[in-house]
């Protein structure tokens, strides 16, 4: 079955960085794209990037970009998000989620989350 | 940049049908999906390419999507359809994933 674990969430300081993990599981993880979608707490779902199967594409929601970079290994079935200049808005529960290759545009598989805490 | 709004919330008495909108500029142009998500726990696809169900999904839910709103119906509520809900789309002109405002839904 599809599986999808994050990890590396934590508390960090206002300024600081922090590396997401996600590892995957059960599926071809190289077919398909994935995204981070993250969660502030009592807010609403926030998509903030996605990668191509092929790492080929990228794009990032214009709150994160220029600060957190999208990754994935496949030969790992991992896929990664380095976040730096790390602000108190970006607290929230992180997730991974999977967009299938065979039908796009949407997300059928999402992981538990991660919490993502900044704060002095 | 592409907005979705919800209303904030919804209440429904067992038995009765919700209806959650969503409304964009064109949505009916867009492919729509809708996600339940319940306390704790990470969000569910409930509709796909505005009307479609994933396996395992009952058939009380069901999606509609025209001009500027897209609409989540629920039939025959029951207790356990109580969370939050968020349309989805695709925003070709950014390449952005955009989700709703979000709805909760109460079952009175």
């Amino acid at each position: 079955q599809v599986q999808l674990v994050e990890s590396g969430g934590g508390l960090v300081k206002p300024g600081g960085s922090l590396r997401l993990s996600c590892a995957a599981s059960g599926f071809t993880f190289s077919d398909d794209y994935m995204s981070w979608i993250r969660q502030a707490p009592g807010k609403g779902l926030e998509w903030i990037s996605y990668i191509s199967s092929s790492s080929s594409y990228t794009n990032y929601a214009d709150s994160v970009k220029g600060r957190f970079t999208i990754s994935r290994d496949n030969a790992k079935n991992s896929l990664y998000l380095q976040m730096s200049s790390l602000r108190a808005e970006d607290t929230a529960v992180y997730y991974c989620a999977r967009e299938p290759v065979h039908r796009r545009g949407n997300f059928d598989y999402w992981g538990q989350g991660t919490l993502v805490t900044v704060s002095s | 940049s592409y907005v979705l709004t919800q209303p904030f919330s919804v209440s429904v008495a067992p038995g009765k049908t919700a209806r959650i909108t969503c409304g964009g500029n064109n949505i009916g142009s867009k492919s729509v999906h809708w996600y339940q998500q319940k306390p704790g726990q990470a969000p569910v696809v409930v509709i796909y390419y505005d009307t479609d169900r994933p396996s395992g999904i009952p058939e009380r839910f069901s999606g509609s999507n025209s001009g500027n709103t897209a609409t989540l119906t629920i039939s025959r509520v029951e207790a356990g359809d109580e969370a939050d809900y968020y349309c989805q789309v695709w925003d070709s002109s950014s390449d952005h994933y955009v989700f709703g405002t979000g709805t909760k839904v109460t079952v009175l």
